[in-house]
C-alpha cells in the first residue's frame, strides 16, 4: 500500500516535445506529491509539487496534474529540452508518517 | 532556495575501515534528517530518519550498529558506515527538512562511496 508506481522506465523525446511521466499509487493518506530531478551523479533536485486539494500545478515548462479519484498524478514537461535529459522521480508523503516513498524513476533524453 | 551540503563528496577506503559523511543545512534549520542510499539505475532507498537530538529510526533492514547516525544539532547530521566492506560501496545521500509541518525535503549532492 506504501509503493508507488512509476512509468514509463524511460523515455526518449524530441527537442521541442512533450514528455509525460505517469505515477500511480495506492494509500489515500498521502497528501503530497513532489517530483525530483536527478542529474547523473548529483542528488536530487525539487522540481514540483502538489496537494491533492488542487488538480493541476504549472511552474514554467513543467506541470503536475493530479487525478484524486484516480490515485494518478503525472509531470508534463513542455518543450523539452537536451538539458532536461535526466531521471525524473515522483514521490508522495503522508501527513503523519512524513517520509517520502518513491517512484522507481525514469530516464529521459531529449535528442536533438 | 534550501541548499544541503555534504561532505566529503566521493570517498575511497580499505575494506574493515569507518567512513564519516557530513551532511549540512547551509541556511535554514532542519529539525530532521533523512539519509538515503542509492544503487546506479535505481531510486532512492531511505535508510533512516533522524531528528535533532534524538536517536535516528532506522528503516528495516537497515542495521543500526553498521550505519551509524547522529544529528548533534539542527544544521548537521553525520552518518558514519563502520567497519566497510566492497558492498557497502554506493551512492550515499542526505536530505533536510525544517519545521515539523514542513513537507519539502531538500537533497544534498550526494557521497559516493567505494570500499576496496
Amino acid at each position: 500500500q506504501q509503493q508507488v508506481k512509476q512509468s514509463p522506465q524511460s523515455l526518449i523525446v524530441q527537442k521541442g516535445g512533450i514528455s509525460i511521466i505517469n505515477c500511480a499509487y495506492e494509500n489515500t493518506a498521502f497528501d503530497y506529491f513532489p517530483w525530483y530531478q536527478q542529474f547523473p551523479g548529483k542528488g536530487p533536485a525539487l522540481l514540483i509539487a502538489i496537494r491533492p486539494d488542487v488538480s493541476e500545478k504549472k511552474e514554467g515548462r513543467f506541470t503536475i496534474s493530479f487525478n484524486k479519484s484516480a490515485k494518478q498524478f503525472s509531470l508534463h514537461i513542455m518543450d523539452s529540452q537536451p538539458g532536461d535529459s535526466a531521471t525524473y522521480f515522483c514521490a508522495a508523503d503522508t501527513g503523519t508518517a512524513s517520509k517520502l516513498t518513491f517512484g522507481t524513476g525514469t530516464r529521459l533524453q531529449v535528442t536533438l | 532556495g534550501a541548499v544541503v551540503s555534504q561532505h566529503p563528496s566521493r570517498v575511497i577506503c580499505k575494506s574493515g575501515t569507518s567512513v564519516k559523511i557530513e551532511c549540512r543545512s547551509l541556511d535554514f534549520q532542519a529539525t530532521t534528517m533523512f539519509w538515503y542510499r542509492q544503487f546506479p539505475k535505481q531510486s532512492l532507498m531511505l535508510m533512516a530518519t533522524s531528528n535533532e537530538g534524538s536517536k535516528a529510526t532506522y528503516e528495516q533492514g537497515v542495521e543500526k550498529d553498521k550505519f551509524l547516525i547522529n544529528h548533534a544539532s539542527l544544521t548537521l547530521s553525520t552518518l558514519t558506515v563502520t567497519s566497510a566492506h566492497p558492498e557497502d560501496s554506493s551512492f550515499y545521500i542526505c536530505s533536510a527538512r525544517g519545521g515539523k509541518r514542513e513537507k519539502t525535503q531538500y537533497f544534498g549532492p550526494g557521497t559516493r562511496l567505494l570500499v576496496l
